[in-house]
């Protein structure tokens, strides 16, 4: 079973606050991807990586970095959090071979901010 | 870049009712097209997926047409229980091995 994983299922921080996310797959898949998931608005690609140490911003990355030190871990952070970031964050992971690409989501972690 | 629209999104059918759900994409090199289920509290996960080599595929009470001329491609339900009342999203990529644009998903209801 491909397992991926998040380190929280909720959060709350205050605004200003630096917020990590963490996401960990165990598959030894080449992609790795972050989305935001709001009410009416669906599943928006913050950020994505096809490899180690390599990233390439998705349709919403502004106020979001990344960091992939590992294969098997990408991390969200959030520099300098602000309310309008309170969301569903889901982490998804998957081949990149032709074929093989079918994107695995973790559980999602609930941010509030404050 | 990408915009995938989707609609409708809301649907509600009774119980052995079809449902149908469409998707535009608008970039024509798009070629990886697939369909995601979310039930409620839950992660999405793949439903069926289609390439542009392909106008149909089939999995059981699911089935996907996709119309390249059109830039459309439609979810199609047969039967429906009311175990698919879920959230379902389509999404467009350039390659199978690359990013998906989602569109912003349908809650269907299927009513007893």
């Amino acid at each position: 079973d491909v397992k991926v994983t998040q380190s929280s299922r909720y959060l709350v921080k205050r605004t200003g606050e630096k917020v990590f996310l963490e996401c960990v797959q165990d598959m030894d898949h080449e992609n790795m991807f972050w989305y935001r998931q709001d009410p009416g608005l669906g599943l928006r690609l913050i950020y994505f990586s096809y490899d180690v140490k390599m990233k390439e911003k998705g349709d919403i990355p502004e106020g979001y970095s990344v960091s992939r030190e590992k294969k098997e871990r990408f991390s969200l952070i959030l520099e300098s959090a602000s309310t309008n970031q309170t969301s569903m964050y889901l982490c998804a992971s998957s081949r990149l071979a032709t074929g093989q690409n079918e994107q695995f989501f973790g559980p999602g972690t609930r941010l509030t901010v404050l | 870049g990408e915009n995938v629209e989707q609609h409708p999104s809301t649907l509600s059918v009774q119980e052995g009712d079809s449902a149908v759900i469409k998707c535009t994409y608008s970039d024509s090199a798009s070629n990886y097209f697939p369909w995601y289920k979310q039930e409620l509290g839950k992660r999405p996960q793949l439903i069926i997926d289609i390439r542009s080599n392909v106008g149909e595929k089939k999995d059981q009470r699911i089935a996907v047409t996709l119309n390249k001329t059109a830039k459309h491609f439609s979810l199609h339900i047969t039967e429906t229980q009311p175990e698919d009342s879920a959230v379902y999203f389509c999404a467009a990529s350039l390659n199978s091995g690359y990013a998906l644009n989602f569109g912003k998903g349908t809650s269907l209801l299927v009513t007893p």
